[in-house]
């Protein structure tokens, strides 16, 4: 039982590349979400998945896309990195069974330059 | 949206000493309470919960309390060790939502 897994855990890009966050959970979850995390900014919500086949925006979605691929696999893609995305990404799910207990993966450090 | 603020941003204690962290929210409907612990360069994990029908939550050094009246939560740790130095983060939500929303997080320094 992995849990939630992330790919890459780091990643360095030139401006303006494009790449691919991955995710995946094994736990039969229902919701999944990404986060960034800056510092002192705490973790902003990028885009979240309330279950199978929807997806819808957070705080911050503006330069992300993302794709609910089944209900294992929730993929954050950047089309055209700024400097302003680097940041460390988390990928988290959520059983959703009347309380909100997300599962984060261990994060995946993206530096744009 | 909720609106969700920690306080202290910064807290530094003596290992022994007692910490408490404070989170405040504004939506009424929130039902759930969660505390977060993050270790430097490590993933958030949760650490103790809350729900609104409960008062007061204690699993050994940590503790939750929740006053629903006037919308916060806070988390009490007593006997600090080096080992709870970490950023905590609170995430209320409520039933009818998917999305907790965090608070900024407090550093916690235990100094040897």
């Amino acid at each position: 039982n992995a849990g939630v897994t992330q790919t890459p855990k780091f990643q360095v890009l030139k401006t303006g590349q494009s790449m691919t966050l991955q995710c995946a959970q094994d736990m039969n979850h229902n919701s999944m979400y990404w986060y960034r995390q800056d510092p002192g900014m705490g973790l902003r919500l990028i885009y979240y998945s309330a279950s199978e086949g929807t997806t819808d925006k957070g705080e911050v979605p503006n330069g992300y896309n993302v794709s609910r691929l089944n209900k294992r696999e929730f993929s954050l893609r950047l089309e055209s990195a700024a400097p302003s995305q680097t940041s460390v990404y988390f990928c988290a799910s959520n059983p959703v069974s009347g309380a909100n207990v997300l599962t984060f993966g261990a994060g995946s450090r993206l530096t744009v330059l | 949206g909720e609106n969700v603020e920690q306080h202290p941003s910064t807290l530094s204690v003596q290992e022994g000493d007692s910490a408490v962290i404070k989170c405040t929210y504004s939506d009424s409907a929130s039902n759930y309470f969660p505390w977060y612990k993050q270790e430097l360069g490590k993933r958030p994990q949760l650490i103790i919960d809350i729900r609104s029908n409960v008062g007061e939550k204690k699993d050994q050094r940590i503790a939750v309390t929740l006053n629903k009246t006037a919308k916060h939560f806070s988390l009490h740790i007593t006997e600090t060790q080096p080992e709870d130095s970490a950023v905590y983060f609170c995430a209320p939500s409520s039933g009818g939502s998917y999305i907790p929303t965090f608070g900024r997080g407090t550093s916690l320094i235990v100094h040897p």
